[in-house]
This record gives C-alpha cells, structure tokens and sequence, in this order.
C-alpha cells in the first residue's frame, strides 16, 4: 500500500496568513493527488484534484503543486472559513489512501 | 445536481452487521465507481473500498475484506455496505462517496451526509 504521510499534522495560523500543507507519498504517484477540506459535522469537500487543478467553484486563493512523491496545498489569505481539517489522498492506486489530515486552527 | 443520500444513523451490539445504504441522483448512476470512506472519533479518513456501479465488481481494503461487502441495485440507482461481526472500534461515521475523474485523476467528487453507526452493548 502507498503511505500518505501529512505534515504538520496541526497548525494555528491567523486570518489573512499563507498557510503550506505537505504530503509525502511512499511511492512515486506522478500526479495521482487530491486535497480535501473537512469541517466538523460536515462530509469532506474536494478543493483540488490531479495534484494542481482547482475544483470549479473554490476559491483561488487554495492551491495545489508537485508531483512524484511531494505535494503542497498552499492557502493564500487564510480566511475565517478555511479553518477545518486537511487531507491529502493518492488516486494512484488501491487502496486509495488518506494523509492523516492536517488541522489549521485559529491563532 | 448529483446528490448522495445515505441511510440514517443504526446503534448496534458487538457481534451484529450493519448495512448502510447510499441513494444517488443528479447523474448516470453507472458511469462512476462509489467508494466507501469512515471516520472513527477523533480519527482521520480511511477508505474502505469500492464498487463498480456499471459491473459490480469491487475492491476492499486488506483490513475490512473478510467482513464488508459492497452491492449496488442499478434499478433503484442505490449503493449498500454491509458490514459483518461489528466490534466497538467499527464505531464511525460512513461516508458513501461518488467517484469523478478528469484527464485519467479519479477523486471523489460528492459525498453523502454520513451515517453514524455505533456499536456498543
């Protein structure tokens, strides 16, 4: 199985703050990688797909880069909205792993 | 728009099974494979596994294959998981999850509501 190793797994940042999420994967995904955003009580929500590509309708102040084995997921302009939990997931293959998320919080 | 409707939340004793239903709408439901993903408390996503819904063929993960099935009835465009000998850390809430793919990346695109299953004497 592919690991998806998060990093941090937790972090406060501020409102208007750029906030950088990394994920490692175990084994070379090329560009198999999403990011999602989880908030309490809420189903998840794909924000970006295919390591880069925005998700119609999310705001341009989330990005995504890299390729291989490490991604980012980059926040500009932290918003009171953007605080939830982060996850990573390789579509490479099955099982279709998950970081173990990464929790921004408020300052 | 593509909607996913799941059952709602069960209570259940060790030992019992559960099964979870998914209705889907807003899409050709055998276009796109489903996937099942839970999270226990205070824990992260894990992905169970998935169902074909043009074949019904499926693909668990190594740690729920001897207890989970996947099934899906094309005619009422409705996903099931069942889940067998429940134990306490099955205790979760589950995800039914819609499959979309661009350019080859497959993600999961629309989610259920979540359905609480908790399993406790």
């Amino acid at each position: 199985d592919i690991q998806m190793t998060q990093s941090p797994s937790s972090l406060s940042a501020s409102v208007g703050d750029r906030v950088t999420i990394t994920c490692r994967a175990s084994h070379i995904i090329y560009n198999q990688l999403n990011w999602y955003q989880h908030k309490q009580g809420k189903a998840p929500d794909l924000l970006i797909y295919g390591a880069s590509s925005l998700r119609s309708g999310v705001p341009s102040r989330f990005s995504g880069s890299g390729s291989g084995t490490d991604f980012t997921l980059t926040i500009n302009s932290l918003q009171p909205e953007d605080f939830a939990t982060y996850y990573c997931q390789q579509s490479y293959n099955s099982p279709r792993t998950f970081g173990q998320g990464t929790k921004v919080e408020i300052k | 728009q593509v909607q996913m409707v799941q059952s709602g939340a069960e209570v259940k004793e060790p030992g019992a099974t559960v099964k979870v239903s998914c209705k889907a709408s807003g899409y050709t439901f055998t276009t796109y494979g489903i996937s099942w993903v839970r999270q226990a408390p205070g824990q992260g996503l894990e992905w169970m596994g998935w169902i074909s819904a043009y074949y019904g063929t499926t693909r668990y993960a190594q740690n729920l294959q001897d207890r989970v099935t996947m099934t899906r009835d094309t005619s009422t465009t409705t996903a099931y998981m069942e889940l067998r000998s429940l134990r306490s850390d099955d205790t979760a809430v589950y995800y039914c999850v819609k499959e979309g793919e661009v350019a080859g990346t497959v993600f999961f695109d629309s989610w259920g509501q979540g359905t609480l299953v908790t399993v406790s004497s």
